[in-house]
């Protein structure tokens, strides 16, 4: 089945640094992606959706200029925490569709936990 | 109101018995309906897809849709330990491909 790989699966970082979060499609072309954020107890919350070759579309409430995304292939996108600070810990989850293979079926990474001190 | 509703639970079951999930949405034009499982640390994991009104079962999971009422439902028979986790609904709208998320339901299955 279509696998998502998310790297790294954790990190800790001190206030005010920036984190990159890879997320990459291992068996099948991706040209939308999708970065959820999940705080403990919460459910998933859409951030962005990340387009190939064009500009991610950020959900309302999301800065994109904290949050940069990069979509530069089929197979990679990347979402940037720039300036982190202690509140943007969470659990920061890739999703892609499989396309024609998988109907429009939602396959997820598996997740990266950012703690910033 | 939101747009994709859940019971946030816990749901507590006794091994081997039923467990049913219930499961609103608001946007009357949906037309995919999931459920994810999402043990506490992971990431959800697909169980259940349903597109057409009606039962849809899949071993020991059977997902109900009744796009009528607006509600969909996942039952779990034979509930085992290992099926307690968090399950999260999640509805695609009519317009364009972004999943919308119920806020989960928690299940515990006490042995």
């Amino acid at each position: 089945g279509a696998v998502v790989s998310q790297h790294p699966s954790w990190v800790i970082c001190k206030s005010g640094t920036s984190v990159k979060i890879e997320c990459r499609s291992l068996d099948f072309q991706a040209t939308t992606m999708f970065w959820y954020r999940q705080f403990p107890k919460q459910s998933l919350m859409l951030m962005a959706t990340s387009n190939e070759g064009s500009k991610a579309t950020y959900e309302q409430g999301v800065e994109k200029d904290k949050f940069l995304i990069n979509h530069a292939s089929l197979t990679l996108s990347t979402l940037t925490v720039t300036s982190a600070h202690p509140e943007d810990s969470s659990f920061y989850i890739c999703s892609a569709y499989q396309g024609a293979r998988g109907a429009n079926v939602l396959t997820f990474g598996a997740g990266s936990r950012l703690t910033v001190l | 109101q939101k747009e994709v509703e859940q019971n946030s639970g816990p749901l507590s079951v006794p091994e081997g018995a039923i467990a049913s999930l219930n499961c609103t949405y608001s946007d009357r034009g949906s037309q995919s309906f999931f459920w994810y499982r999402q043990y506490s640390g992971k990431s959800p994991e697909l169980i259940m897809s349903i597109y057409s009104n009606g039962d849809k079962e899949d071993g020991r999971f059977t997902a109900q849709l009744n796009k009528a009422s607006q509600y969909v439902s996942l039952l779990i028979r034979d509930s085992q330990p290992s099926d307690s986790a968090t399950y999260l609904c999640a509805v695609n709208p009519a317009a364009g491909n972004k999943l919308t998320f119920g806020g989960g339901t928690r299940v515990l299955v006490k042995p």
